[in-house]
């Protein structure tokens, strides 16, 4: 089945560490994306990647990091320097701006 | 800067009513619009598309529409089940970008 994977369901960080999230699609999408979930919110946009080996920030990058080396896979870092980074994680593509998204099911970081 | 609103923040009916939910947003610059459904600690699937030049979309008892011009959106739930509760979010595709930009969602809940 086609679709998007994300690893772990949970993650737990200590202060001061780098914790890395994974994103993973089959769905042969060029465009990727990294969002943020706030209890009460909406989705913020962190980061997003329209061909591989290119991204961009998107409205709350600061304390994080992505890499696009692969088609398939666009994981997310989560660096020290995010002094509030407990939120529920989401990552999304798309094959083309008339096409609808799809999202994973998410990866809930909590810090310890 | 696009901004995405959707009313109301919550809604609570008794099972077998048909309900509307609003999306609106204010640059009409936008390539579609998309409405999602969530599930508490899930992420996001997919309901409805519409494109830019499209009045409206339907699957099933969904039925969305759009009116770019004075950027609105509703969808149309027709004889709600307890299974449609859930948080409804819509989402525009700007054109400048190809960022998807969310509303802060709508918490349904449907009584049997």
């Amino acid at each position: 089945d086609g679709g998007i994977t994300q690893s772990p369901k949970y993650l737990f960080r200590k202060e001061g560490q780098n914790v890395t999230l994974s994103c993973e699609q089959n769905l042969n999408h060029d465009a990727m994306y990294w969002y943020r979930q706030d209890p009460g919110q909406g989705l913020r946009l962190i980061y997003y990647s329209q061909i591989v080996n290119d991204f961009q920030k998107g409205d709350i990058a600061e304390g994080y990091s992505v890499s696009r080396e692969k088609k398939e896979s666009f994981p997310l870092t989560v660096t020290s320097a995010q002094k509030n980074p407990t939120a529920f994680y989401l990552c999304a593509s798309h094959d083309g701006v008339w096409t609808e998204a799809f999202f994973g099911q998410g990866t809930r970081l909590t810090v310890v | 800067k696009q901004e995405v609103t959707q009313i109301p923040a919550a809604l609570s009916v008794p099972e077998g009513e048909n309900l509307v939910l609003n999306c609106s947003f204010t640059d009409s610059a936008i390539y579609n619009l998309q409405w999602f459904r969530q599930d508490p600690g899930k992420g996001l699937t997919s309901l409805l598309l519409i494109q830019s030049s499209q009045r409206e979309q339907t699957s099933g008892r969904l039925n969305a529409s759009l009116d770019k011009s004075s950027g609105r959106s509703t969808l149309y739930i027709a004889a709600s089940q307890p299974g449609d509760s859930a948080t409804y979010l819509c989402a525009v595709r700007e054109e400048y970008g190809n960022k998807l930009v969310f509303g802060a969602g709508t918490i349904l809940r449907v009584k049997s």
